[in-house]
């Protein structure tokens, strides 16, 4: 069945330092979501990319959709402490919305 | 307030006693979804609901029953739990009509401890 990759698995990062995971899909996706976890709390939807090559912002994060469909990354500019969580992929292809296993990103003050 | 809301939201029992983790939302969505989220596997769904009456299988059913009776609610059942249920769940809920509705929703999760 269809599988999203993630990685890394773990990043700890400088506050003020860039940021970026990644996610790669099995089979073509219909679109990709986003989604940001802080600790002890629920997964909260951050974007949805539909169209092959997108780009979209959302202030110090950058979401891309590649040009395939099967891949995706998010970048963080200039990390901050607020930034602390577990970003998750999810892609929808055939199939239900399937999750990546998670980035958790700490940041070090 | 748009919100899905899961009882209980912690819950220790012990193997074999039948349990129920409800979920409800006030969005009219039509699909439904439950997660269970372990560390290093991220979320895995176990049922889904696309509407009322209709459920189907996720990647990790075994253990467990739901049903739809109601558009607004969708609750898990372990009929018999096991130690290796012990997790934390999240209910989930979206529109299934337009692109910009497949926002999920998720509850606040319901940390479950089988002894």
């Amino acid at each position: 069945g269809q599988q999203v990759m993630q990685i890394p698995q773990y990043q700890h990062v400088q506050e003020g330092e860039d940021f970026t995971t990644y996610c790669n899909s099995s089979t073509t996706l219909s679109n990709i979501q986003w989604y940001k976890q802080r600790p002890g709390g629920h997964p909260v939807f951050l974007i949805q990319l539909v169209k092959s090559g997108e780009v979209k912002k959302q202030k110090r994060l950058t979401f891309q959709f590649g040009e395939a469909k099967k891949n995706s990354s998010l970048h963080i500019t200039a990390t901050q402490t607020t930034d602390v969580g577990t970003y998750f992929c999810a892609g929808r292809g055939n199939t239900p919305l399937v999750f990546g296993k998670g980035t958790r990103l700490s940041v070090i003050a | 307030e748009a919100q899905v809301t899961q009882n209980p939201r912690y819950l220790i029992t012990v193997t074999g006693k039948k349990l129920t983790v409800t979920c409800s939302q006030n969005m009219n969505h039509e699909y439904m979804s439950w997660y269970r989220q372990d560390p290093g596997l991220g979320l895995r769904q176990i049922y889904y609901s696309m509407n009322v009456e209709v459920t189907d299988k996720g990647d990790v059913p075994e253990g467990y029953k739901v049903s739809r009776k109601e558009k607004r609610n969708f609750p898990l059942i372990l009929e018999s739990p096991s130690p290796n249920q012990t997790s934390l769940y999240f209910c989930a809920s979206r529109r299934t009509s337009g692109s910009i509705y497949n926002e999920q929703f998720f509850g606040p999760g319901t940390r479950l401890t089988v002894l």
